[in-house]
Formats: structure tokens, C-alpha cells, sequence
């Protein structure tokens, strides 16, 4: 099946730095990918959609600003937090579909602590 | 926006016992999705819907498409510990494929020692 990645899985900063988080679809190619947050206890919710070689598109309540996507290539997104701060302490899932399937396929997830 | 509800939130069984649980949303889907979260992971496909009506099994777990497009089922038989986890349902939002998905409430298992 196929098989997306994360990197880190997890990170501890201090407040007002910034953190990167990639994700890469390892055995196939992926034109869009989609970032999401969980909170504890919470469901998946979609912060944006990546694509590849254009402008991310963010959902409503999302700043763009805040959390800077980047999709270089066909294999991989990241995902910038700037300047963060204890309330983006969070779970961070990317998945990306797989074409002709409407199907997703998730990342482990990076878990972010913000102290 | 489209809202998926899932029931129960939680529920605490017995290994051995079947489980049920739903999905329902007030829109119309066109796919049904199921996923399974471990604690730290993120969610690993179960079962995929396509059809109004359809009924697809995968191992011990069979879920179902309703008719009415607005709601679907997942069952579990004979529980065992791995099954341990929390269950979503997802569908896209756009209803056109390949498109962003809105995930469900979560119906969290537990199974008592």
C-alpha cells in the first residue's frame, strides 16, 4: 500500500521559535497532500491543501501566515509553524491521495509541544 | 459545512463481544471512508464505501453504505485487544473525488481486561 512519512515524529521548542515539519509520500507521487490538527481527545481537522508547484489553499480560520506550506516536489510538503506559541501545541497529520482512488493515505503524525 | 456525528462517542467491552457503530451526516455522500487510530499514529484505512447500499467486509470488520447516502456502519466481530483504537469515518467534502476529507466525531474502544 501506499506509504506516506513524517518527519520529526516529535518536537519540543520555546515559544516564538519556528518549526518544520515534512512530509513525504515515499512509493508514489502526489500532487496534493493535506495538513491536518488534532487536539486531545478531538477529531482530524483540515488546516490546508497543499499543492504541488502552486499556492497552498487554507480553510476558514487558518492563518496563512501562521502556517507556511511549501510543496517542492512531487514527494514532499512541509509544513512551517512561525513563531509558535503553547496554543499550536498540537498533532500534525499530512496524507496524500493516491490517484484514481478516493482514498487518503495518512502520515504518523508529529507531535508538537510548544513550551 | 458538512458535519459528520458518530456514535457512540466511547464504548467499553469485553474482549469476545461484537461491536457497532455509526456514522451520520446531514448532507449526502457519495464515499464512505473508515479509519482506525492508534494512541500517537495516525489513522490507517479500514474500509472504503462506494456504492448506496453497499456491504464490504475487511477481516473481522464489515461496514455498510446506508441508502439514504447520509449515514454508514462499521461492525466489529469477536473483539480482540489490538482492536483497541479510535474509529472515524471520513467523507469528501467536494463529493468529486481525490478531493479534502471532513472526518467524524470518533467513536473511541476500549476493551476491559
Amino acid at each position: 500500500g501506499a506509504v506516506v512519512s513524517q518527519h520529526p515524529s516529535w518536537v519540543i521548542c520555546k515559544s516564538g521559535t519556528s518549526v518544520k515539519i515534512e512530509c513525504r509520500s515515499l512509493d508514489f507521487q502526489a500532487t496534493t497532500m493535506f495538513w491536518y490538527r488534532q487536539f486531545p481527545k478531538q477529531s482530524l481537522m483540515l488546516m490546508a491543501t497543499s499543492n504541488e508547484g502552486s499556492k497552498a489553499t487554507y480553510e476558514q480560520g487558518v492563518e496563512k501566515d501562521k502556517f507556511l506550506i511549501n510543496h517542492a516536489s512531487l514527494t514532499l510538503s512541509t509544513l512551517t509553524v512561525t513563531s509558535a506559541h503553547p496554543e499550536d501545541s498540537s498533532f500534525y497529520i499530512c496524507s496524500a491521495p493516491v490517484w484514481g482512488k478516493e482514498t487518503q493515505y495518512f502520515g504518523p503524525g508529529t507531535r508538537l509541544l510548544v513550551l | 459545512g458538512q458535519q459528520l456525528n458518530q456514535s457512540p462517542q466511547s464504548m467499553f467491552i469485553q474482549e469476545g463481544e461484537d461491536v457497532s457503530m455509526n456514522c451520520t451526516s446531514s448532507s449526502i455522500f457519495n464515499t464512505w471512508l473508515w479509519y482506525k487510530q492508534d494512541p500517537g499514529e495516525g489513522p490507517v484505512l479500514l474500509i472504503a464505501l462506494y456504492k448506496a447500499g453497499e456491504l464490504t467486509s475487511n477481516g473481522r470488520l464489515t461496514a455498510q453504505f446506508g441508502i439514504t447516502r447520509k449515514d454508514s456502519f462499521l461492525n466489529i466481530s469477536a473483539s480482540i485487544p489490538s482492536d483497541v483504537g479510535i474509529y472515524f469515518c471520513a467523507g469528501p467534502i467536494s463529493n468529486f473525488g481525490n478531493e479534502k476529507l471532513t472526518f467524524g466525531t470518533g467513536t473511541r474502544l476500549t476493551i476491559i481486561p
